[in-house]
């Protein structure tokens, strides 16, 4: 099967850096994804890594290690409205090439 | 602005009373799929068109039915709704490109609440 682990919570203060690990299990592997959602509204991309090293997109960077099936998502100068749930996602053989398996989310807090 | 809309954002649905959730794209994106998401739960893969051609997922129950008259437009209808059944539905679509990311692109969703 596939499977995906994150921390259930992060805890962090607003313009600290907080780090959200992602490791998976999948037979196969096109990628890893990374998506935002706040409560209450719908997932937004917001990086993937098909090889590996760092991929940055502004406040935000994604790396991947495929010999360590491991990623991470790292979000600095964090702000107030960086409160939400964070999800990998991960395309393999097993979910298609089109498709995304999602891991369980991790539910970011930041405080003031 | 291109988007996916669902409509409507909230449904309110009796135990057993067939329900269908619509969805929309003006993307022009060749794949839409369906996914149900519980509260503090990750989105769970129902299925997808690829086109027309219909996708599956082996554990998705068959009281759930899907259908893409055109390529803007999927539906999702759940013939026998169940209390386990509410949930928050997300209509996404993506634009397949070899070696790309394959960004997937949600919609609103729809809270569906079973009486």
């Amino acid at each position: 099967g596939q499977s995906l682990e994150q921390p259930s919570e992060v805890t962090a203060v607003e313009g600290a850096i907080v780090q959200i690990n992602c490791t998976y299990q999948t037979s196969g592997f096109y990628g890893l994804s990374w998506y935002q959602q706040h409560d209450g509204g719908a997932p937004t991309f917001l990086s993937y890594n098909a090889l590996d090293g760092l991929e940055e997109t502004g406040r935000f960077s994604s790396f991947l290690s495929r010999s360590d099936s491991y990623g991470y998502l790292l979000l600095q100068e964090l702000q107030m409205k960086d409160s939400a749930s964070y999800f990998c996602a991960v395309r393999g053989f097993q979910t298609g090439a089109n498709n995304l398996f999602f891991g369980t989310g991790t539910r970011l807090t930041v405080i003031p | 602005d291109a988007m996916v809309i669902q409509n409507p954002r909230y449904q309110v649905t009796q135990f057993g009373k067939p329900v269908t959730l619509s969805c929309s794209q003006t993307l022009n994106h060749n794949v839409m799929y369906w996914y149900q998401q519980k509260s503090s739960q990750a989105p769970k893969l129902l299925f997808h068109y690829y086109d027309k051609d219909f996708n599956n997922e082996a554990d998705t129950p068959d009281n759930f039915q899907s259908r893409r008259p055109n390529t803007s437009f999927c539906f999702l209808d759940i013939r026998s709704p169940g209390l386990g059944d509410a949930a928050m539905y997300l209509c996404a679509t993506s634009l397949p490109k070899t070696g790309s990311d394959n960004e997937q692109f949600f919609g609103p969703g729809t809270r569906l609440t079973v009486l």
